[in-house]
């Protein structure tokens, strides 16, 4: 099993859509978490840090839930330029960070 | 704030030539940087874990004569390709960390072509 999973998707959504993803990491003395969005042939950019309380910016919200060792990351009103690979980076202890091998979304007119 | 610069961005070289990419962290001290390759439609692959002053960690099955890298200061690691063969040609991204449980922040990477 790997250390963090998620569903590659793709994920085809209309504009407007609401689709959520879901990223489980095995290792429960995980520390921090994170969702990034990567677009074809660029760096992975930053999305948002996830909360133990859960967080929203915009669109945009993250939860994370430690019983279960998954986080998830919801997006509303999808756009256009919302289509990217979403990935999930979880530091499991002492700067070992460790990705899942990403979301892929494609949001269509 | 937390900007990791990579360069080249871009580089042709030919096969059987050695290629040195930087990485720097320009605003603050990185004790770990990482180094990763994709390739075209697949996922990031940790290749090594680089820590300042001493030997980098590699990933299992990547190379660690063929993939040097040096970490001689806080704000500086090197990946070399040496003896670059037309199947390392890839796209190469660092990251760096700020801090204790801080997100990742990536250097704009380095495509790769070996001719």
């Amino acid at each position: 099993r790997k250390e963090v999973e998620q569903d590659p998707g793709p994920f085809n959504v209309p504009e407007g859509a609401t689709v959520a993803f879901n990223c489980t990491y095995s290792n429960s003395a995980s520390q921090s978490f994170f969702w990034y969005r990567q677009d074809c042939r660029k760096e992975p950019k930053l999305l948002m840090s996830v909360y133990s309380s859960g967080n929203e910016d915009g669109r945009f919200t993250a939860q994370l839930n430690r019983a279960s060792q998954y986080i998830s990351l919801l997006i509303r009103d999808s756009k256009l330029s919302d289509s990217a690979t979403y990935l999930c980076v979880v530091n499991r202890n002492n700067n070992d960070m460790r990705f899942g091998a990403g979301t892929r979304l494609t949001v269509k007119p | 704030g937390a900007v990791v610069s990579q360069h080249p961005s871009r580089v042709i070289c030919k096969s059987g030539t050695s290629v040195k990419i930087e990485c720097r962290s320009l605003d603050f001290q990185a004790t770990t940087m990482f180094w990763y390759r994709q390739f075209p439609k697949q996922s990031l692959m940790l290749m090594a874990t680089s820590n300042e002053g001493s030997k980098a960690t590699y990933e299992q099955g990547v190379e660690k004569d063929k993939f040097l890298i040096n970490h001689a200061s806080l704000t500086l690691s090197t990946l070399t390709v040496t003896s670059a063969h037309p199947e390392d040609s890839s796209f190469y991204i660092c990251s760096a960390l700020p801090g204790v449980r801080s997100p990742l922040h990536f250097g704009n990477g380095t495509r790769l072509t070996v001719t």
